[in-house]
């Protein structure tokens, strides 16, 4: 399709397991961004990239939590020694333009940590 | 004060109503601001963009007040398929875009 892809669409794991969230981008966008969002609660900024730039990793909770990005396109979330608060919806977006707040969503990865 | 500050709602209210949602912010730098919709468990999409003192988009009224820090949201003639989240979006403090702020949303419920 032509959408933000993201997979696993629903993950439930053990508590001290490592998870790993994939991002495809829409085709050509150089931006991409990963947010999370607790159950009722609005989204939280977690890591920017911009094609080959150092990524914006200022959102992220713990040094558990790393992501990449291959170029412009796919990115991973990795989510080390998962803990019970990172059950979430985690979303990715993409944009073509860095100067506009035009972002294009997936459908979000939704962690469930047992 | 957060940066983005939204009444939760639930705001409910008949068929055919005019609906506003107020959206306060505390950086003043901005000079654009987005409106998003997010259905239930769904991801979120762009509604509006404003990148001057106001929008209008058929229903759909989008203002902001720089005096007084607050953007708001106008939906006249609601329909059931207006009922969503609305979520209130601004670009960080440096202008760029590549940090926005999202507000935690106001739900609406258009009602039968």
């Amino acid at each position: 399709g032509a959408g933000v892809s993201q997979s696993p669409s629903n993950k439930v794991t053990e508590k001290g397991k490592d998870v790993e969230l994939r991002c495809d981008p829409i085709s050509g966008h150089t931006a991409l961004y990963w947010y999370r969002q607790r159950l009722g609660q609005g989204l939280e900024f977690l890591i920017y990239f911009q094609g080959n730039s150092a990524p914006d990793k200022s959102g992220l909770p713990s040094d558990r939590f790393s992501a990449e990005r291959t170029g412009e396109s796919v990115s991973t979330l990795t989510i080390q020694r998962t803990q019970q608060e990172d059950s979430a919806v985690y979303l990715c977006a993409s944009s073509l333009l860095t100067n506009t707040g035009e972002l294009f969503f997936g459908e979000g990865s939704r962690l469930t940590v047992l | 004060r957060k940066e983005v500050e939204q009444d939760p709602g639930p705001f409910n209210v008949p068929e055919g109503a005019t609906v506003a949602f107020n959206c306060t912010y505390s950086n003043s730098a901005s000079q654009s601001f987005f409106w998003y919709r997010q259905d239930c468990r769904k991801e979120p999409k762009l509604l509006m963009s404003v990148y001057s003192s106001g929008n209008e988009d058929g229903r759909f009224t989008a203002q902001l007040n720089r005096a007084s820090q607050y953007i708001s949201l106008l939906i006249r003639d609601s329909k059931l398929s207006d009922s969503a989240t609305y979520l209130c979006v601004l670009p960080e403090a440096s202008g760029s875009a590549r940090q926005l702020t999202f507000g935690s949303g106001t739900q609406l419920t258009v009602l039968p």
